[in-house]
């Protein structure tokens, strides 16, 4: 299996700021890594699919990057409504594997 | 729009079967490049696939569950469905059911359903 792996595990920021999230694969997996945004009671919502493709509706302050086994997710100035838990996700290679979570929380 | 919806049992005895229907609306579940899934998440904790099905019947599932799945479809109730056997706590977990698109050689989930918690206690 691929192994995700997601830092930080939890982070604090505010209002404004800019925040990354780093994904790596424990191999190489292309292109073919997603991220999803998931508040608490709710299904995941697709953010950036293909590694840096927004997803339709997703405001553009969301920005991902990365090939190969490094990943990042970038959020450019951070609202309200984006503290939540982020989690990456590969497609490459059944069985689709997640990374562990990065929960984004108001400092 | 596609709307998913799980549903069933809200409780399961250990090593007993846990079974959950997705119920698929706005779209046919027997559409083309359709590819309808399970995962899971455990509470506080990340996310799992459990595996995939197809509109033909054709599943494929995770290695780690395998043994104790079974995954079906129902064309003429556009519902599918999810058995997981021999429950034991672990299996503890809310379970969405959720529609994956490809793209390239990759994919990725845009509709999931709300999620149902299932518990496995006696």
């Amino acid at each position: 299996d691929i192994q995700m792996t997601q830092s930080p595990s939890s982070l604090s920021a505010s209002v404004g700021d800019r925040i990354t999230i780093t994904c790596r694969a424990s191999q190489s997996i292309s292109g073919y890594l997603n991220w999803y945004q998931q508040k608490p009671g709710k299904g995941p919502r697709l953010l950036i699919f293909g590694a840096s493709s927004l997803q339709g509706g997703v405001p553009s302050r969301f920005i991902g990057s990365g090939s190969g086994t490094d990943f990042t997710l970038t959020i450019s100035s951070l609202q309200p409504e984006d503290f939540a838990t982020y989690y990456c996700q590969q497609s490459h290679n059944t069985p689709y594997t997640f990374g562990q979570g990065t929960k984004l929380e108001i400092k | 729009q596609l709307q998913l919806q799980e549903s069933g049992p809200g409780l399961v005895k250990p090593s007993e079967t846990l079974s959950l229907t997705c119920t698929v609306s706005g779209a046919s579940i027997s559409g083309s490049g359709y590819y309808w899934d399970w995962i899971r998440q455990p509470p506080g904790k990340g996310l799992e696939w459990i595996g995939t099905v197809f509109y033909s019947g054709t599943a494929y599932y995770n290695p780690s569950l395998k043994s104790r799945l079974s995954m079906s479809v129902d064309t003429s109730k556009n519902q599918f469905s999810l058995k997981v056997k021999s429950v034991t706590a672990a299996d503890t977990a809310v379970y969405f059911c959720a529609n994956r698109t490809p793209y390239g050689s990759g994919s990725h989930w845009f509709y999931w359903g709300q999620g149902i918690l299932v518990t496995v206690s006696s």
